[in-house]
């Protein structure tokens, strides 16, 4: 069965310091694979996508995330976090071919101290 | 570029009414869905539609919800004798064919109360 699963329910980083949040998925073809990002009480912004071709994307916000079909991973980067980060960030999983729909992980929530 | 809006954004009901939310796509969007994200979990698809098709439909979608496109526009999401359990938030999301690799942008949720 198809999954995503984010190992991370909660992290906290000071501003500033790098970010990685983890991302593993469980699809039997090459999945699309996208982050978003939801803050308190609102819908979900999409930070970046993977379709196909180069494995390292760039999002907006500084985010960056790799593809590793090796490891079945899209892990979400950031050199430097910005106290404006704070949020809960999803990674999902999508593909064609039949049906449409996302998966989703069930999520991060990132605290920012100052 | 105006974005997906959903209508409206809070409603507090109480136990077996009657409750419906309204969804306006990315107007040249041919596909849009819905799903429903709990406290503390992940957004669980429910239904999409294309154009005005209706054509998948999640287990979770019970007897007491139904969704409509009449038009191939807007969208109507309703449930039915509404039960605690169905209090969350209800997202709708739109996209537009290219084929197979789309991308859903969301709108600003529903959040349902039921006492």
């Amino acid at each position: 069965a198809q999954s995503v699963t984010q190992p991370d329910i909660h992290i906290t980083v000071s501003e500033g310091a790098s970010l990685e949040l983890r991302c593993n998925y469980s699809y039997g073809a090459t999945p699309y694979l996208f982050w978003y990002v939801q803050s308190p009480g609102q819908g979900l912004q999409l930070l970046l996508k993977y379709f196909s071709g180069d494995t390292l994307v760039q999002g907006i916000k500084g985010f960056e995330a790799e593809f590793k079909r090796s490891q079945s991973s899209f892990n979400l980067r950031k050199p430097s976090v910005h106290w404006s980060d704070a949020a809960e960030y999803f990674c999902a999983v999508g593909r064609g071919s039949g049906t449409y729909k996302y998966i989703f992980g069930t999520g991060t929530r990132l605290k920012v101290l100052a | 570029d105006t974005g997906v809006s959903q209508n409206p954004r809070h409603k507090i009901t109480k136990r077996g009414q009657n409750v419906t939310f309204r969804c306006d796509p990315i107007s040249e969007h041919n596909r849009l869905y819905w799903y429903r994200q709990t406290l503390g979990q992940g957004p669980e698809f429910l239904t999409y539609f294309q154009n005005e098709a209706q054509l998948e439909k999640s287990r979770l979608l019970s007897d007491r919800f139904s969704a409509e496109r009449p038009k191939g526009s807007f969208s109507t999401l309703e449930i039915q004798r509404t039960e605690q359990g169905d209090s969350a938030m209800y997202l709708c999301a739109s996209s537009a064919t290219s084929g197979g690799a789309e991308t859903q942008y969301f709108g600003p949720g529903t959040r349902l109360l039921v006492l």
